[in-house]
């Protein structure tokens, strides 16, 4: 099974930070990984797929990088609405598991 | 406009079964994979089964295999999960989700509760 050690499990932020968020796979996954938001109550909403591109309609200032084992999702400029906890993924492999989650709060 | 809704979900004692639905519209359903998400009060996202297109290939995560099943009817544009022999620890809101092209979850249910309680 590939194992995903996403970090830092929480981390707070300004409103106007860059904020980087990193997910390490186990094992080489090409760049089958993605990237979900989830607000409180909320469904999760897919921000990145295939590791570094963007889901129709997210905003620009969020971008995924890398290939292999190590990732990373990049917030530019973060904003109110961007507070939330955020999951990567990864599909090479079944089990296809999440990351256990970054939350992003105010500072 | 795509979209997922499930049912199903309730109240049930440990060691007894709850089969949850979903049921898709918006899009070719008979091509796509879909797939159950569950998250457990206050924790993270757990991934729990797939069914292909065809219903013809099945994974799940470990905590659930050989007690969930998930089937498909796409002459209905539905998918299912039979859930068996349900546990305390299967407590969670589960989703359905439909893959993207590339295998990410583009689209998600609302989500249904499900509560294993004595």
């Amino acid at each position: 099974d590939v194992q995903l050690t996403q970090v830092p499990a929480s981390l707070s932020a300004s409103v106007g930070d860059r904020v980087t968020i990193s997910c390490r796979a186990s094992q080489n996954i090409n760049h089958w990984l993605a990237w979900y938001q989830q607000k409180p109550g909320q469904v999760p909403k897919l921000l990145i797929y295939e590791a570094s591109k963007l889901q129709p309609g997210v905003p620009s200032r969020f971008s995924g990088s890398g290939d292999g084992t190590e990732f990373t999702l990049t917030i530019n400029r973060v904003q109110p609405d961007d507070f939330a906890t955020y999951y990567c993924q990864q599909y090479f492999g079944f089990p296809c598991d999440f990351g256990q989650g970054t939350k992003l709060d105010i500072k | 406009e795509v979209k997922l809704i499930e049912s199903g979900g309730g109240v049930v004692q440990p060691g007894e079964s709850l089969t949850l639905s979903c049921s898709a519209s918006g899009f070719n359903f008979n091509l796509v994979s879909m797939h159950w998400v569950r998250q457990a009060p206050g924790k993270g996202l757990e991934w729990v089964s797939l069914i292909d297109w065809s219903g013809g290939t099945r994974h799940y995560g470990h905590s659930v295999r050989g007690r969930f099943t998930t089937t498909r009817d796409n002459t209905k544009n539905s998918v299912f999960l039979h859930m068996a022999n349900l546990r305390v620890n299967d407590t969670a809101i589960y989703f359905c989700a439909k893959v993207r092209r590339s295998g990410s979850f583009d689209v998600w249910g609302h989500g249904v509760p499900v509560t294993v309680s004595s």
